[in-house]
């Protein structure tokens, strides 16, 4: 089964600073999807950034960027120029392309911004 | 304004009584899901539907029931079955024209038996 790790409970940044928040996965597939998912105060869940296995090249979406590392297992998620509206809780997720539909989330990151 | 909604945003219950949340979208979807969320635990998945009159266990489907007799629908039922069914209750869908599309989540449901 696959398992995604978020080893970093809380992180904070200064307002303006950029912030990278890890996330690994444990899979025996070769072709998959990885997502990252921000939780505001709201607890809407609203989806930052995706990312499909078979490409090589990172996703970009404005100020968030991921680093894909798939030998490595790895999938961080790059928020550059943090702005206090980035303050929420950010979900790693997993989806495997091949027919199943469950999504497997880690445990998620608190991410707070510092003014 | 397409979107899923959930309702009520609060309930409250007491201890052995079944409880029916509600989960509506007009994104015309056909996916859909329930997920489950405590502190610290992320996000665990109840049960899916990919299709109407269908639906599949997630990893954590006792004391829980759904139904999906439409697209639209797919209502959530904790039975008193359920040992912790205080938890905050997250419904989503997505269409499955490709894999790689994302979820698409309501506003959630907080649910607190006592």
């Amino acid at each position: 089964a696959q398992t995604v790790t978020q080893s970093q409970p809380e992180m904070s940044v200064q307002e303006a600073e950029t912030v990278t928040l890890s996330c690994t996965y444990d899979t025996s597939e070769s072709d998959y999807y990885l997502f990252w998912y921000k939780q505001p105060p709201s607890r809407q869940m609203i989806l930052v950034i995706r990312q499909e296995a078979y490409k090589q090249q990172n996703a970009t979406e404005n100020r968030f960027s991921v680093n894909f590392q798939k030998a490595a297992k790895s999938f961080s998620l790059k928020i550059s120029d943090s702005q206090l509206g980035d303050a929420a809780m950010y979900f790693c997720a997993y989806r495997s392309a091949f027919g199943n539909e469950k999504l497997t989330f880690g445990t998620g990151t608190r991410l707070t911004i510092i003014p | 304004d397409g979107g899923i909604t959930q309702s009520p945003k609060y309930l409250f219950r007491k201890e052995g009584q079944n409880v029916t949340l509600s989960c509506e979208q007009n994104l015309n979807h056909d996916a859909m899901y329930w997920y489950r969320q405590d502190p610290g635990q992320g996000l665990r998945l109840i049960y899916y539907s990919q299709i109407v009159n269908d639906f599949q266990k997630g990893d954590i489907a006792e004391g829980y029931s759904v139904s999906r007799e439409k697209k639209e629908s797919f209502p959530l039922t904790v039975t008193s079955a359920q040992k912790n069914p205080t938890a905050f209750y997250l419904c989503a869908s997505r269409p499955t024209d490709s894999y790689n599309s994302p979820l698409h989540f309501g506003n959630g449901t907080r649910l607190t038996v006592t």
